[in-house]
Parts: C-alpha cells; sequence; structure tokens
C-alpha cells in the first residue's frame, strides 16, 4: 500500500477482554516498530520486528503484551486482560533496515479501556 | 542505556519568533539522528536527519538542525515561526549493534501565540 495502514483505528475494549491491533507496512519495509503513547507522553518503545524475527521485546510493559509478524508484513500487537492503564495510541512504524532511512507511522489505534 | 531527552516540554513563542527545541542524545557511536512532528490530529511525520557529512541540515517546512558531537546534540531551529507550526516535535535516535532500534524523546509540544 502506499502508507502504514493500521486498524482498528479506534478500539473501546471492557477491562479483562483481549484486543488485537493490526498493523500494515509499507512494501517492501523489513523493519517494523510497535509504540504506545499516552495522553500527553511520548512515544514509548514497545517491540522492534526484523523481517518475522523481534530482536528487541525490550519495551513490552508485561506479559499481557505480545506481538507477531507473518512474511515479513502483516504484524499484530495482541494484549489480554486488559486493564485501564493500557489506554493509549498504539502506532506503528516501518522502514527499510538501512539506518539512515527514516521511519513511516501509521495513524495510530486509539485503545480505550472502559 | 541509549536515550534522547528532550529538555523542555512545553515552549510557546510569538508568531514571528526564532525557535530553537533542544535534543540531547546519549549513545556512544554515531548516532543517526531525526526529527519528527505531530500536528494535533495528524501522524509523524520526517522534518530533517542526520547521519553523516554536513552538521548542519535542512528539512522541510523551513527548519533546520545542527548535530554537534561534542555536546551530543541535535537542536532543532526555525528561523520565523509561523502558527501553523504549533505541533508536538519529537527527536530520535537510531541505533545498531546487533539490532535497529529507533528511540524517541518525550517530546516538545511548541505553542504559537499571534
Amino acid at each position: 500500500g502506499a502508507g502504514v495502514s493500521q486498524s482498528p483505528s479506534n478500539k473501546v475494549t471492557e477491562k479483562g477482554k483481549d484486543v488485537e491491533l493490526r498493523c500494515d507496512p509499507i512494501s517492501g519495509h523489513t523493519a517494523l516498530y510497535w509504540y504506545r503513547q499516552s495522553l500527553g507522553q511520548g512515544l514509548e518503545f514497545l517491540i522492534y520486528f526484523q523481517g518475522n524475527s523481534a530482536p528487541d521485546k525490550s519495551g513490552l510493559p508485561s506479559d499481557r503484551f505480545s506481538a507477531e509478524r507473518t512474511g515479513g508484513s502483516v504484524s499484530t500487537l495482541t494484549i489480554q486482560r486488559t486493564q485501564q492503564e493500557d489506554s493509549a495510541v498504539y502506532l506503528c512504524a516501518s522502514t527499510r533496515v538501512q539506518m539512515n532511512t527514516e521511519a513511516f507511522f501509521g495513524q495510530g489505534t486509539r485503545l480505550t479501556v472502559v | 542505556a541509549q536515550s534522547v531527552t528532550q529538555p523542555d516540554i512545553h515552549i510557546t513563542v510569538s508568531e514571528g519568533a526564532s525557535l530553537e527545541l533542544r535534543c540531547n542524545y546519549s549513545y556512544g557511536a554515531t548516532p543517526y539522528l531525526f526529527w519528527y512532528v505531530q500536528s494535533p490530529g495528524q501522524g509523524l511525520q520526517l522534518l530533517l536527519k542526520y547521519f553523516s557529512g554536513d552538521t548542519l541540515v535542512q528539512g522541510i517546512k523551513g527548519f533546520e538542525a545542527e548535530f554537534k558531537r561534542s555536546q551530543s546534540s541535535f537542536n532543532l531551529r526555525k528561523p520565523s515561526v509561523h502558527w501553523s507550526d504549533a505541533a508536538e516535535y519529537f527527536c530520535a535516535v537510531r541505533i545498531s549493534g546487533g539490532y535497529n532500534k529507533l528511540i524517541f524523546g518525550a517530546g516538545t509540544r511548541l505553542a504559537v501565540h499571534p
């Protein structure tokens, strides 16, 4: 596609439910990042994929968070047993592997846990 | 640990005034540095980047940034601010060393007075 696509754009879920957030990166971009942006806060790094591998999962806040990437393309971020503190905008970005290339961001998924 | 610091959480300037947003990074090797802007309701957009060569880089929308290795800084500047520049600005560093992490600062929110 022309840009990074994230779905859904908005998600309201009840506390304790599981949610899946999807990211479709730009075709040919092998690197993919997930970030969390809480209200008025910066971008908190969650996880990075190179191809289908996640060499850096250090930012995942707890074991309720997991992510996968298949076919070197689509990625899914799953949050199990959601809590109110999980409410945030989840941003996905993709980039080519070269260090000097910019990351392109999706519009994000706004997650609200009620 | 690698980090990016934006000391100013919020800055207010008058339209037409000059602007400087500060960014300091902590990273042992040569960094790949980026500035992104996030306008209200918009995704993140790249303003400019530095990875080698001339330490003064030009970006879009009249912005420029200067890399100073001795100060571990990459400050963003604009000679004359426009009301449309009101947004949140994020400094980021991409690091290598086995994986390819992209770390963001906490952001600086810019308000512009008429």
